[in-house]
């Protein structure tokens, strides 16, 4: 149990363009996802917070209007990179959360932009 | 803000040795502290975790300590194998809602055979 997928893997585009993460909880409705961020050799920097149905709540430091996510259902959330620069170039992990406190990750997304 | 210190960052051991990884965490509300194995490349998988109920919780060559008082916990390996090498990070549940955990800043295992 407590299966997240996340897709895609791996993306590369072109500064500018906008690239949308998904993360699904495969076996289990999720009250909560997360979004977060790990460069190479570091730990993982939580971006935002999202919980169906409302608005995301952000981290300090970390721009609204450029990483937007959006949680349609218990199942899914997106995160979409808008007008992504070389500088937005990391691995990006979701994590889905059952019951109070516990966190699954998904596999992760390699973007690379370019 | 609040923050996990984790040590040591780099621990290298024999096959066989013990493995200890020590977490200090700042947010005296926190009940909740799990570890997380990521292999290169991978997410982070749940290896164990402790409420703060509970002193110390173990799982075959794996066990947890936790000292609320002073605000310490701590990953024991025991009879370690080459594949427990891999970052290792421990990380405390936030107050005011929504789950949040603060991660470490990791603990990269090698076990050499």
């Amino acid at each position: 149990g407590a299966v997240v997928s996340q897709h895609p893997s791996w993306v590369i585009c072109k500064s500018g363009t906008s690239v949308k993460i998904e993360c699904r909880s495969l076996d289990f409705q999720a009250t909560t996802m997360f979004w977060y961020r790990q460069f190479p050799k570091q730990s993982l920097m939580l971006m935002a917070t999202s919980n169906e149905g409302s608005k995301a709540t952000y981290e300090q430091g970390v721009e609204k209007d450029k990483f937007l996510i959006n949680h349609a259902s218990l199942t899914l959330s997106t995160l979409t990179v808008t007008s992504a620069h070389p500088e937005d170039s990391s691995f990006y992990i979701c994590s889905a959360s059952e019951r109070v406190n516990e966190q699954y990750f998904g596999p992760g997304t390699r973007l690379t932009v370019t | 803000g609040e923050n996990v210190e984790q040590h040591p960052s780099t621990l290298s051991v024999q096959e066989g040795d013990s493995a200890v990884i020590k977490c200090t965490y700042s947010d005296s509300a926190s009940n909740y502290f799990p570890w997380y194995k990521q292999e290169l490349g991978k997410r982070p998988q749940l290896i164990i975790d402790i409420r703060s109920n509970v002193g110390e919780k173990k799982d075959q060559r794996i066990a947890v300590t936790l000292n609320k008082t002073a605000k310490h916990f701590s990953l024991h390996i025991t009879e370690t194998q080459p594949e427990d090498s891999a970052v290792y990070f421990c990380a405390a549940s936030l107050s005011g809602g929504y789950n949040k955990l603060i991660f470490g800043a990791g603990t990269r295992l090698a076990v050499h055979p």
